[in-house]
């Protein structure tokens, strides 16, 4: 089973919303990041918000951690068309299984010019 | 850009044959990760690297094996290759922090078995 899951797994919005897109996750972490995945492309990352922090902003990102729920939301402000793209959450596994890197099944966002 | 080249980049190859994919990196980071990406299943953990020879497994290695022979190079072997590692593999990248830090992606290799 993956350590973060995303919801919603698809978003479709139209172009100036307001995106949000949550992750949850199951064992203690360390931190939690973003990425954003291009069609056909690498991911990219996008933020990184550590355990002892609860929201973190970059932009037109904003990043919440609530580490008593397990769980993480990436708000998009004023999105844009160019922001169509799939977002993928990503953990640590804190512990003796820290080097791993673990990432989410994703949320595809289509936004609607 | 990273400087993380995978190669190549698209393969077509028999079931049963062995494959090797290959991740060279310019950045001189110290964790190299291999996961591959299926629709509906998100990036899946195959390997990882924290050092040279030092290697462990992922969420998904059974039918994988990886070695990592100098800082630069981080290779990926399907030992036997099925029509089930049909898929897209990344290699990323990150500093002395691991996963505590930014990771940094290649394009990809599109691997299908027939």
């Amino acid at each position: 089973s993956q350590q973060g899951e995303e919801d919603p797994q698809a978003l479709s919005i139209q172009e100036g919303e307001n995106a949000t897109m949550n992750c949850s996750y199951k064992t203690s972490i360390n931190n939690l990041q973003w990425y954003r995945q291009n069609s056909g492309r690498g991911l990219v990352h996008l933020i990184l918000i550590r355990s002892n922090e609860r929201e973190k902003h970059s932009g037109r990102l904003r990043v919440t951690l609530d580490t008593s729920k397990k769980s993480s939301s990436l708000l998009i402000t004023a999105s844009r068309a160019a922001d169509t793209a799939s977002y993928f959450c990503a953990t640590d596994k804190g512990g003796d299984s820290s080097y791993k890197l673990i990432f989410g099944s994703g949320t595809r966002l289509l936004v609607r010019p | 850009d990273a400087g993380i080249t995978q190669s190549p980049r698209h393969k077509v190859t028999e079931t049963g044959t062995p494959v090797t994919l290959r991740c060279h990196q310019t950045e001189n980071h110290r964790y190299m990760y291999w996961y591959r990406q299926d629709p509906g299943h998100g990036l899946r953990l195959i390997h990882y690297s924290y050092g040279v020879k030092d290697t462990d497994k992922g969420e998904v290695s059974d039918g994988y094996s990886v070695s990592r022979s100098k800082t630069e190079d981080f290779l990926l072997t399907l030992e036997s290759a099925t029509s089930s590692q049909t898929s897209v593999y990344f290699c990323a990248i990150s500093g002395n922090e691991g996963p505590n830090t930014e990771a940094f992606f290649g394009q990809g290799t599109r691997l299908t078995v027939v």
